[in-house]
């Protein structure tokens, strides 16, 4: 089983529209969790870490579930900035800063 | 502007040569990383460095090489020895126990 493990996509989307996206991962002793946005042949971007409790960053929310061992992106109101690749990051160990990467969720918003 | 600049953009090499891919950062943070991706493919820890004048290798060190003499650079050189070189090449710095990471612009390396 991959640590973790993301759907590649595409999703094709009409601007709008509310998209989700779940990633498992294997672990069940990791500590952090985030989402990152990759552009096409662009560096990755932080886009917002996952808090146990969950957390919203206006159109973004992330949510934890530990138990199932899944974090999930929902993206209301879709733009087309919005398309991207989307990375869920894992990591390890507090003190440990290394991270595990999926391979990201391709999105395209379509107009 | 505090951030994480990677030099060259775009690297061209002939087979058999070593190169040495730049990356600074003013961010003051303790850790930096490398990472490869190919296409279509995730990101793959190279080495990682948590303080100044150590580090560790990641899951695809062979071929590459590291050092950290300074808090704000931590050169990677590509060897001969790496098989396929030819990839995107990611820089990233996190503040200690924050573990997010920021990343460089990256560099294309090419072998010819």
């Amino acid at each position: 089983r991959k640590e973790v493990e993301q759907d590649p996509g595409p999703f094709n989307v009409p601007e709008g529209a509310t998209v989700a996206f779940n990633c498992t991962y294997s672990n069940s002793a990791s500590q952090s969790f985030f989402w990152y946005r990759q552009d096409c042949r662009k560096e990755p971007k932080l886009l917002m870490s996952v808090y146990s409790s969950g957390n919203e960053d206006g159109r973004f929310t992330a949510q934890l579930n530990r138990a199932s061992q899944y974090i999930s992106l929902l993206i209301r109101d879709s733009k087309l900035s919005d398309s991207a690749t989307y990375l869920c990051v894992v990591n390890w160990d507090f003190g440990n800063e290394k991270l595990t990467f999926g391979t990201g969720t391709r999105l395209t918003i379509i107009p | 502007d505090g951030g994480i600049t990677q030099s060259p953009k775009y690297l061209f090499r002939k087979e058999g040569q070593n190169v040495t891919l730049s990356c600074e950062q003013n961010l003051n943070h303790d850790a930096m990383y490398w990472y490869r991706q190919d296409p279509g493919q995730g990101l793959r820890l190279i080495y990682y460095s948590q303080i100044v004048n150590d580090f560790q290798k990641g899951d695809i060190a062979e071929g590459y090489s590291v050092s950290r003499e300074k808090k704000e650079s931590f050169p990677l050189t590509v060897t001969s020895a790496q098989k396929n070189p030819t990839a995107f090449y990611l820089c990233a710095s996190s503040a200690r126990a924050r573990n997010e990471q920021f990343f460089g612009p990256g560099t294309r390396l090419t072998v010819l």
